[in-house]
């Protein structure tokens, strides 16, 4: 069965300073994406970031990088210079790389940036 | 930008009554699927609809529920008999075919089954 774990339900940063979300999943499959969605307080998930595993480099967008670890099957999020547009509920998901697949979700780590 | 939009942004309903929550996903893309988050909880997965049929359904998706894609733009979910635990915000998302197939989500309906 494919889960996905964050185990930080909130986390708080500094604006300007780097915060790490963490999540871990669990999968049989070899080939797989991964992705970082943001949640605002409006509601509509938008995509921070995303990651195939077959890819060994890890992604990068602008102030977002994610530190990829297939073996350990961890895949944490990293924000630089953080921002208080950043403040926001988390999602880590997973998808089988076949096509459609739904994502699994995680429970969403929520990220408070204090001025 | 292209975004997938959905009608109404929220919706109260009786039990028992049905609600049918529209979405418009992007227009090049051919896979579509319906999410919902109870409040406090994680997302989950419903349905997924490609080629005119349902693709995958999850436990959640019973007999209560269906998907159609009445024209060229809409889709759709209908919940027959709501139950109070049908309460949730739902999300419609959808993708192109091949690649990444990154899931675009709308700004989701709440529903509040009374």
């Amino acid at each position: 069965a494919q889960t996905v774990t964050q185990s930080q339900p909130e986390m708080s940063v500094q604006e300007a300073e780097t915060v790490t979300l963490s999540c871990t999943y669990d999968t049989s499959e070899s080939d797989y994406y991964l992705f970082w969605y943001k949640q605002p307080p409006s509601r509509q998930m938008i995509l921070v970031i995303r990651q195939e595993a077959y890819k060994q480099q890890n992604a990068t967008e602008n102030r977002f990088s994610v530190n990829f670890q297939k073996a350990a099957k961890s895949f944490s999020l990293k924000i630089s210079d953080s921002q208080l547009g950043d403040a926001a509920m988390y999602f880590c998901a997973y998808r089988i790389a076949d096509p459609g697949n739904q994502f699994y979700f995680g429970t969403g780590t929520s990220l408070t940036v204090i001025p | 930008e292209p975004e997938v939009t959905q009608t109404p942004s929220h919706q109260v309903t009786q039990m028992g009554q049905e609600v049918i929550l529209r979405c418009v996903p992007i227009s090049n893309h051919l896979y579509f699927y319906w999410y919902r988050q109870i409040l406090g909880q994680k997302v989950e997965f419903l349905v997924s609809f490609y080629n005119n049929e349902i693709s995958e359904k999850s436990e959640i998706f019973d007999d209560q529920f269906s998907v159609e894609r009445p024209d060229g733009s809409n889709f759709t979910l209908k919940i027959r008999s709501t139950k109070l635990e049908d309460s949730a915000m739902y999300f419609c998302a959808s993708s192109e075919v091949g690649g990444v197939e990154t899931q675009y989500f709308g700004p989701g309906t709440r529903l509040l089954v009374l």
